[in-house]
């Protein structure tokens, strides 16, 4: 079956320092979706990308979705405290919606 | 809008104690979604409706796991007899249509002694 893998596994980042979160499928996906889960909190949509190489940008964080819409990357400039939470991606291939395991970032003051 | 309502917010019983989890998505949404999230198996996928029907419950994770959704306003996930590997937290989402952005509940979270 379809398969959605996130690395790394966890970040363990300065506060002001850039941090950087990969997923990868197995397949081509229709769409992805990112999502923010705060520490006992409940996964929030972030973005949707659906075009091959797209990049949006929302503040001080850039989503790119590969040529072959087999991966995608978050990448946040400068964190914050309030970035910390667990980032999914979540991958659709058609009918199915697979979620990848998360990055746990952590930002130190 | 109130968002996804998910009730109750904590369960706590007794192994083999029937546990039923309840979900009032968004109003207008189309697809319905119950996860399953732990430490160890992250965050899974175990069974979504589409206009109440049930699509994909591939993710159930044996015959103890149940969900119905009777109308268009109320979902329920039943586990009987409940066991402690069935600890976690159990997350009801909502979107428009399948493949849009999905709402998330608060969660319940469940710790079966």
């Amino acid at each position: 079956g379809q398969q959605v893998m996130q690395i790394p596994q966890y970040q363990h980042v300065q506060e002001g320092e850039d941090f950087t979160t990969y997923c990868n499928s197995s397949t081509t996906l229709s769409n992805i979706q990112w999502y923010k889960q705060r520490p006992g909190g409940h996964p929030v949509f972030l973005i949707q990308l659906v075009k091959s190489g797209e990049v949006k940008k929302q503040k001080r964080l850039t989503f790119q979705f590969g040529e072959a819409k087999k991966n995608s990357s978050l990448h946040i400039t400068a964190t914050q405290t309030t970035d910390v939470g667990t980032y999914f991606c979540a991958g659709s291939y058609g009918q199915n919606f697979v979620f990848g395991p998360g990055t746990r970032l952590s930002v130190l003051p | 809008d109130a968002g996804v309502i998910q009730s109750p917010r904590h369960e706590v019983t007794e192994m083999g104690q029937e546990v039923t989890l309840r979900c009032k998505p968004i109003s207008g949404h189309n697809s319905l979604f119950w996860y399953r999230q732990t430490m160890m198996r992250g965050l899974e996928l175990l069974i979504y409706f589409n206009n109440n029907v049930p699509i994909d419950d591939s993710g159930m994770p044996e015959d103890r796991f149940s969900a119905k959704m009777p109308n268009a306003s109320f979902s329920t996930l039943k586990i009987q007899p409940s066991e402690p590997r069935d600890s976690a937290v159990y997350f009801c989402a909502s979107s428009f249509v399948m493949g849009n952005e999905q709402f998330f509940g608060p969660g319940t979270r469940l710790t079966v002694l």
